[in-house]
């Protein structure tokens, strides 16, 4: 079946300009998770959905960073204001019902490059 | 202390060969240990989840210790294919994400 999408693929944008990445996760998976990749750096947890829980945003770096997930399905990162330090490929991936012990299955990320 | 540490490498091995990879953490609460692959330029992928017993699957065993909160990775008969960067990874206290390692990268050359 499908597996987890992400769009766009490759994003280019000014600084202090907004920016929206979208995630299609796995059809039936009820749990989501952004991640971002910098270079040379692992990958950093941003934001948890699980149902219709409240969303564990712990790793936000900043509150220029905000995400939703609406009908429990699709999800949309948006970053305000975008700064330098923003660069990174940002990562979706989902697991079936949540628990931790499950394979997240990642998306082939967002590619973003702030000037 | 990093949450998660690994050497970096590169480890550079012939064909055939057995290499291992270490990775400590720091979280003592951490209950879920996994292995996962980054090919070039790809999305992680799961290798193997890692258990207290210790597991093995074909070439691949992974070892958890967790009273020194160390993770192992042997891999032994290396193949071509299996050049790539291997993450050590680790839940975090609350259970509700993952903590990657930087990874350490694999090359193997015939």
């Amino acid at each position: 079946g499908a597996g987890v999408s992400q769009s766009p693929s490759n994003k280019v944008t000014e600084k202090g300009k907004d920016v929206e990445l979208r995630c299609d996760p796995i059809s039936g998976h009820t749990a989501l998770y952004w991640y971002r990749q910098s270079l040379g750096q692992g990958l950093e947890f941003l934001i948890y959905f699980q149902g219709n829980s409240a969303p564990d945003k712990s790793g936000l770096p900043s509150d220029r960073f905000s995400a939703e997930r609406t009908g429990g399905s699709v999800s949309t990162l948006t970053i305000q204001r975008t700064q330098q330090e923003d660069s990174a490929v940002y990562l979706c991936a989902s697991s079936d019902r949540g628990r931790i012990q499950e394979t997240q299955y990642f998306g082939p990320g967002t590619r973003l490059l702030v000037l | 202390r990093k949450e998660v540490e690994q050497d970096p490498g590169p480890f550079n091995v012939p064909e055939g060969a057995t290499v291992a990879f270490n990775c400590t953490y720091s979280n003592s609460a951490s209950q879920s240990f996994f292995w996962y692959r980054q090919d070039c330029r790809k999305e992680p992928k799961l290798l193997m989840s890692v258990y207290s017993s210790g597991n093995e699957d074909g070439r691949f065993t992974a070892q958890l210790n967790r009273a020194s909160q160390y993770i192992s990775l042997l891999i032994r008969d290396s193949k071509l294919s299996d050049s790539a960067t291997y993450l050590c990874v680790v839940s975090n206290q609350a259970g509700t994400a993952l903590i990657f390692g930087k990874g350490t990268t694999l090359s193997v050359s015939s």
